[in-house]
């Protein structure tokens, strides 16, 4: 039972460079959130997917676009990373109103 | 604007206490409020939901209030053991068009003592 596994766990880019953070959950949750977390900033929400086909930006969704795959798997993908991008991100899912299961995190660093 | 505080960043109490933590918001009318425990590098991990028209939430040691009129909820642990040594945050759901998205406080970490 995985839960909500997330990849890569760390990864440093250089300024400019793209890459795509990947999600994925086997508990049949219609609802995936990206959230990214910075020191003294709490857990900031990027984008999120009420159901398949379906995404809605955040609170903090410039510079970021997301991709629901299926039910499964929902990406997130930086086109030019910027050094106000080093976070460590979080991938989350649920149901409805009940809690949210979140992955381990990428810890990203933007040089 | 909206703003969710969690009173104290930091929270040391003695092992077998009962350690108490706040969570306050202004400018939200949630539907619910839940908590999260999150140790140091890993993901939050979901502990107990209350709605709007609940007043209290039990969960073994744990005990969460939720007062709407006050805007605050407080979040319990009951003697409480050095492994509750996490940071503990506080989310809400905004309701209508925010309804299931989740709007995270800052945290509190709490350090039991043996």
């Amino acid at each position: 039972n995985a839960g909500v596994t997330q990849t890569p766990k760390f990864q440093v880019l250089k300024t400019g460079q793209s890459m795509t953070l990947q999600c994925a959950q086997d508990m049949n949750h219609n609802s995936m959130y990206w959230y990214r977390q910075d020191p003294g900033m709490g857990l900031r929400l990027i984008y999120y997917s009420a159901s398949e086909g379906t995404t809605d930006k955040g609170e903090v969704p410039n510079g970021y676009n997301v991709s629901r795959l299926n039910k499964r798997e929902f990406s997130l993908r930086l086109e030019s990373a910027a050094p106000s991008q080093t976070s460590v991100y979080f991938c989350a899912s649920s149901v409805e109103t009940y809690g949210y299961t979140f992955g381990s995190g990428t810890r990203l660093t933007v040089v | 604007s909206q703003k969710i505080e969690q009173n104290s960043e930091a929270l040391n109490i003695q092992e077998g206490k009962t350690a108490t933590l706040t969570c306050n918001y202004t400018n939200y009318s949630p539907a619910y409020l839940q908590w999260y425990r999150q140790d140091p590098g890993r993901g939050p991990v979901f502990l107990l939901l209350i709605r709007e028209n609940e007043k209290e939430k039990r969960k073994e040691r744990l005990k969460v209030t939720f007062d709407t009129t006050l805007k605050q909820s407080l979040f319990h642990i009951t003697a409480s053991q050095p492994a509750d040594s996490a940071t503990y945050l506080c989310a809400l759901d905004a309701g209508g068009t925010s309804y299931g998205k989740l709007t995270f406080g800052q945290g509190t970490i709490l350090t039991v003592h043996p």
